[in-house]
């Protein structure tokens, strides 16, 4: 079965300063890979997806990540992070092709910002 | 376009009580999904509806949990004799295909 580590639990950045959030995946090949962004008392909104192809994918609202294999991992990025961008950040996986539905979720990284 | 929506936005309930939840998925995603969000559990999977096919259900924590989808559209999940336990944020998601678009959650909440 699939898993997903997001190691960092809280990060607080200043504002205008970059931005980097780790995820580590487990599963035996390449799976879907998703970002998902949360504020507080609202719905998971995507800001990303990589399913195959460049390893640099760019998102909503100025992110981007970055996959690797070598290293299991899709870390999400901003280089300039604004007030707004505070919420939990959720990083998924699902397995790839037709059939597999189930997204699995990391536990989120949740992001303070210091004015 | 319109989003998914869920219904109500919260909910207080108290306990041996039966609550339903109700989805209204993206016009045109064949795909439903049940999530539940709880403090210290993360998002757990409930049940998944893909068009006429039979539900898989293997998320569901008891048989108090059920969810059926009418018509292919809107879903409504019902739990019987609640539990404080039952205490979380219920998220929908619809899907065409690979990604899943979620609501804003109904926030329940067993006294």
């Amino acid at each position: 079965a699939q898993s997903v580590t997001q190691p960092d639990i809280h990060i607080t950045v200043s504002e205008g300063a970059s931005l980097e959030l780790r995820c580590n995946y487990s599963y035996g090949a390449t799976p879907y890979l998703f970002w998902y962004v949360q504020s507080p008392g609202q719905g998971l909104q995507l800001l990303l997806k990589y399913f195959s192809g460049d390893t640099l994918v760019q998102g909503i609202k100025g992110f981007e990540a970055e996959f690797k294999r070598s290293q299991s991992s899709f870390n999400l990025r901003k280089p300039s992070v604004h007030w707004s961008d505070a919420a939990e950040y959720f990083c998924a996986v699902k397995p790839p092709g037709a059939g597999s539905y189930q997204l699995t979720f990391g536990k989120g990284t949740k992001l303070s910002v210091i004015p | 376009g319109a989003g998914v929506s869920q219904s109500p936005s919260n909910k207080v309930t108290e306990k041996g009580k039966d609550v339903e939840l109700r989805c209204d998925p993206i016009s045109g995603h064949t795909a439903l999904y049940w999530y539940r969000q709880s403090l210290g559990q993360g998002l757990e999977f409930l049940i998944y509806f893909q068009g006429n096919s039979a539900p898989d259900k293997s998320g569901l924590p008891s048989d108090r949990f059920s969810a059926e989808r009418t018509g292919g559209s809107v879903s409504t999940l019902t739990i019987q004799r609640t539990q404080q336990e039952d205490s979380a944020v219920y998220l929908c998601a619809s899907s065409p295909r690979d990604e899943q678009y979620f609501g804003p959650g109904t926030r329940l909440t067993v006294t």
